[in-house]
C-alpha cells in the first residue's frame, strides 16, 4: 500500500468514550502531522512529529495524545471528548528536517462525530 | 486579523473560462507559500509551488507579491474536474518547526 493511509475512515463516539485514531506513511518520510479541519474553517494544526519527537504541540487540550512510535506510525488518542470536538481528522507526512517547507502528503482523514 | 485570508466563494464558471483567486497573508516574515486543490470529501493535495518570479504548469499560474503580501491562482480553459476548493497555504518560521497555515479555502464550480 503506498501513501498515506488512516483508520478508521468514520467514527461516532459517545463523550466518554476512548477511541484511537491511526496514521500510517509508506513514503519513508520523516515527519508526521495531525490536522483538524471543522466545517467552515481552516486547517488546524495540532501535533507535528519530526523524527518521532514532538516539536509542536498547538495548544491543543489534553484529552488529545499522540503518539508516535516510529517514523511510519502515527496515533491520535481520543478520551472524553466534546461534541465541538466533532471534524475530520487529517494525518499527514513531508520529508526532510525543515519541516513544512517541503510537500506535506495528507490521509484520507477520519470523520468523527462525537454524541 | 486572519493569518490567511481567501474569498471563501463559491466562483460558478462556465467551462473554458478563466477564473483568479487571490489570497492574502498578514505574516511579512512568511517564507514559502502553495496552492493546494480539496475535492469534496477528499484530504488536500499540493496543487502547486508559489515562487517569487511566478510560476506555471499547464493551465494554472501562480503569482506572489511580497511587498502586498498577496498570492494569486489564475485557471485558464477551466474544466469540469477543476472543481474544488482551493487552499492558499502560507508558511512561517518558527522554533524546531515551520507551521504551514492555511486558509479557509475557495469553491470552484465549473459548469457545463
Amino acid at each position: 500500500e503506498t501513501g498515506v493511509t488512516q483508520t478508521p475512515r468514520h467514527l461516532v463516539m459517545g463523550m466518554t468514550n476512548k477511541k484511537s485514531l491511526k496514521c500510517e506513511q509508506h513514503l519513508g518520510h520523516n515527519a508526521m502531522y495531525w490536522y483538524k479541519q471543522s466545517a467552515k474553517k481552516p486547517l488546524e494544526l495540532m501535533f507535528v512529529y519530526s523524527l518521532e519527537e514532538r516539536v509542536e504541540n498547538n495548544s491543543v487540550p489534553s484529552r488529545f495524545s499522540p503518539e508516535c512510535p516510529n517514523s511510519s506510525h502515527l496515533f491520535l488518542h481520543l478520551h472524553t471528548l466534546q461534541p465541538e470536538d466533532s471534524a475530520l481528522y487529517l494525518c499527514a507526512s513531508s520529508q526532510g528536517r525543515r519541516l513544512s517547507s517541503y510537500e506535506q502528503y495528507f490521509g484520507p482523514g477520519t470523520r468523527l462525530t462525537v454524541t | 486579523r486572519k493569518e490567511v485570508e481567501q474569498d471563501p466563494g463559491p466562483f460558478n464558471v462556465p467551462e473554458g473560462a478563466t477564473v483568479a483567486f487571490n489570497c492574502t497573508y498578514s505574516n511579512s516574515a512568511s517564507q514559502s507559500f502553495f496552492w493546494y486543490r480539496q475535492d469534496c470529501r477528499k484530504e488536500p493535495k499540493l496543487l502547486m509551488s508559489v515562487y517569487s518570479s511566478g510560476n506555471e504548469d499547464g493551465r494554472f499560474t501562480a503569482q506572489l507579491n511580497r511587498a502586498s503580501q498577496y498570492i494569486s491562482l489564475l485557471i485558464r480553459d477551466s474544466k469540469l474536474s477543476d472543481s474544488a476548493t482551493y487552499l492558499c497555504v502560507v508558511t512561517n518560521y518558527g522554533g524546531a518547526t515551520n507551521k504551514l497555515i492555511f486558509g479557509t479555502g475557495t469553491l470552484l464550480a465549473v459548469q457545463p
